[in-house]
């Protein structure tokens, strides 16, 4: 079965800063899709990034950046010049189309906590 | 243009008792999904749907029944819930399943079962 494993529960990053949030993935599928949301404390779900697996580039949306390592298995998250406003929970998802009607599997989240 | 409409944001249930969460979307979305939200589980696939008549079971679908009559709407209901339906519910829909679509989320509803 697919899975998605983001291994940081939780991490702190000074304001200005850049962090990198992890996400690595388990499939034997070839064709599939990476996603990044964002959850702030309100509770709406925000998209943030896309990255197929067929891209050659890494994905970029202004300060956020998708580091995608496809024979790694991993797609971390890269968010540059951090801000307060950053602090939230992230979401790795995946998307595997093979079979078609293939929902979008989500991981377990890292809590982002920006410090002044 | 309201996107993804999920009612009610709050509801307490007790034990045993059946309540259905509604989730309309208004953008012709042929695909819509029921996820729920547990501290340090992340979300997990209840139920979908890839178009009106058509639902299949997701990850935790015991406890939930779902119904697509049309294309606009994806009912969720609870027939006897119990305190370990206790979560946050959010509803998404997006236009294919496939390929860069993205799922546009509801706002939540917010479930207690007593």
């Amino acid at each position: 079965a697919q899975k998605i494993t983001q291994t940081q529960p939780g991490m702190f990053v000074q304001e200005k800063e850049a962090v990198t949030l992890d996400c690595t993935y388990d499939t034997s599928d070839q064709s599939y899709g990476l996603f990044w949301y964002k959850q702030p404390s309100s509770g709406e779900m925000i998209f943030l990034i896309y990255q197929g697996s067929y891209d050659e580039q890494n994905a970029t949306e202004g300060r956020y950046s998708l580091n995608f390592q496809k024979a790694r298995k991993s797609a971390n998250l890269v968010i540059s010049a951090s801000q307060l406003g950053d602090s939230a929970m992230y979401f790795c998802a995946m998307r595997f189309y093979p079979s078609g009607n293939t929902p979008l599997v989500f991981g377990k989240g890292t809590r982002l906590s920006v410090i002044a | 243009n309201a996107g993804v409409t999920q009612t009610p944001k709050f509801q307490v249930l007790k034990t045993g008792q059946s309540m259905t969460l509604q989730c309309a979307q208004d953008m012709n979305h042929e695909y819509m999904s029921w996820y729920r939200q547990d501290p340090g589980m992340g979300l997990r696939l209840i139920h979908y749907s890839v178009g009106a008549g058509i639902t299949d079971q997701g990850e935790v679908p015991n406890g939930y029944n779902v119904s697509r009559s049309t294309t606009e709407d994806f009912p969720l209901r609870l027939l006897s819930a119990a305190p370990s339906q206790t979560s946050v519910y959010f509803c998404a829909s997006s236009s294919r399943v496939s390929g860069a679509n993205v799922l546009t989320f509801g706002a939540g509803s917010r479930l207690t079962v007593l």
